[in-house]
């Protein structure tokens, strides 16, 4: 069974602070795909990023980056400088690729980003 | 807009009722997921379908149904109603896995 662990169920920074969101998960299969997904307020599930498991390279995307290391089977996610607007409650999934199954998240990360 | 068009937003119906829950995948999605967020489950896969067959099933109820038609909408059927079932439910659609566009949920409420 795939099980994916956040355990920081809430964090609060002041604004410009570096936040990182950590994410660690279990898997059986080889190749698998893990992602981040944020939800403002407002309530819509939005996609941040995409990584299988056979690409373990860093990436960065403007304030955002994301540490995947196989090792520990960790995928961690770091917003730099942050913002207000950041605040959010962010979920790290995961699935086995190739369309069969569902995500499995895990419970969420409550970021609170104050002024 | 995520393209991914789910209809009501909202829902209020009472105890031991059916309702159903529409979504329209994003044009050229043949798969369909259906996920349920409440406060002490989290964000939960129900069930999938691709291409009007059903594919997958995860945590989902035997009072919870679902289909997808010809034309790729789904619909999501949830029957006996129990004030449990109180929860936002999510459809995402996808072309092959790799990648799942969310639409903004319906809020369903049982009183």
């Amino acid at each position: 069974a795939q099980k994916v662990t956040q355990a920081q169920t809430e964090i609060s920074v002041v604004e410009k602070e570096d936040v990182t969101l950590d994410c660690v998960y279990e898997t059986r299969d080889t190749t698998y795909y893990l992602f981040w997904y944020k939800q403002p307020p407002s309530g819509e599930l939005v996609f941040l990023i995409r990584r299988n498991s056979f690409d373990e390279q860093n990436e960065i995307s403007g304030r955002y980056s994301w540490n995947f290391q196989k090792s520990t089977s960790s995928f961690n996610f770091t917003i730099t400088a942050s913002q207000v607007v950041d605040s959010a409650v962010y979920f790290c999934a995961l699935n086995r690729g190739g369309g069969a199954d569902g995500l499995t998240f895990g419970k969420g990360t409550h970021l609170i980003i104050q002024p | 807009d995520s393209g991914v068009t789910q209809t009501p937003k909202h829902l209020i119906t009472a105890t031991g009722q059916r309702v159903t829950l529409r979504c329209s995948p994003r044009s050229g999605d043949l798969s369909v997921y259906w996920y349920q967020q409440s406060l002490d489950q989290g964000l939960q896969f129900l069930i999938q379908y691709y291409n009007g067959e059903e594919r997958a099933k995860g945590n989902i109820l035997e009072r919870f149904s679902a289909q997808q038609f010809p034309d790729l909408h789904s619909e999501l059927n949830l029957s006996s109603l129990e004030l449990g079932d109180s929860a936002l439910y999510f459809c995402a659609s996808s072309e092959q896995g790799f990648g799942y566009t969310f639409g903004s949920g319906t809020r369903l409420t049982v009183v």
